[in-house]
């Protein structure tokens, strides 16, 4: 089975903290995917990877970066959180094909800013 | 611009019932639709992919509709059971200008009473 694991289930920050969001699958998967999910606003793609050092940018971008050193591991960071990025984190894998292949997902970081 | 609705927003039934999920979607240049399920704080499952040349699939007690042409599709379930008590999301790969990008649906919050 695919594992796609991400690094805290729950996470509080301060306004202006640097955060990271880990995400790893263990698939050999080309294709990795951050989301963002909002009560009414439903899930937006935030960023997505085809390969190791390739991004980019989804629907909501703004206020985010990603990294991708390694296959297995995509990284969300948020350069100077606030309060309007606390959502529920979600990040997705795929073994090839773009957005055309079934994506495999994580079970979520709830990211709380104050 | 892609968007896509889903009816109900939420829905109860019996168990034993069988029941219909729908999707709709603005802009019928899709490549493919998933139907996904969400349960109460975890990440999404895959249920169904449907890619745009094909009418349907069917993976045991669910069956999923595409229809382009009107910018429909439908999840059915048979002989429904309280373990099916989850939110389900359509989503859509969209195809635009600038590649391809995955557009969800609200959900529908499903509960299946034992």
């Amino acid at each position: 089975d695919v594992k796609v694991t991400q690094s805290s289930r729950y996470l509080v920050k301060r306004t202006g903290e640097k955060v990271f969001l880990e995400c790893v699958q263990d698939m050999d998967h080309e294709n990795m995917f951050w989301y963002r999910q909002d009560p009414g606003l439903g899930l937006r793609l935030i960023y997505f990877s085809y390969d190791v050092k390739m991004k980019e940018k989804g629907d909501i971008p703004e206020g985010y970066s990603v990294s991708r050193e390694k296959k297995e591991r995509f990284s969300l960071i948020l350069e100077s959180a606030s309060t309007n990025q606390t959502s529920m984190y979600l990040c997705a894998s795929s073994a090839y094909g773009g957005f055309s292949d079934t994506q495999y997902f994580g079970p979520g970081t709830r990211l709380t800013v104050l | 611009k892609q968007e896509v609705t889903q009816i109900p927003a939420a829905l109860s039934v019996p168990e034993g019932e069988n029941l219909v999920l729908n999707c709709s979607f603005t802009d019928s240049a899709i490549y493919n639709l998933q139907w996904f399920r969400q349960d109460p704080g975890k990440g999404l499952t895959s249920l169904l992919l449907i890619q745009s040349s094909q009418r349907e699939q069917t993976s045991g007690r669910l069956n999923a509709s595409l229809d382009k042409s009107s910018g429909r599709s439908t999840l059915y379930i048979a002989a429904s059971q309280p373990g099916d008590s989850a939110t389900y999301l359509c989503a859509v790969v969209r195809v635009d200008n600038y590649g391809q990008n995955f557009v969800f649906g609200p959900g529908t919050r499903l509960s299946v009473l034992p």
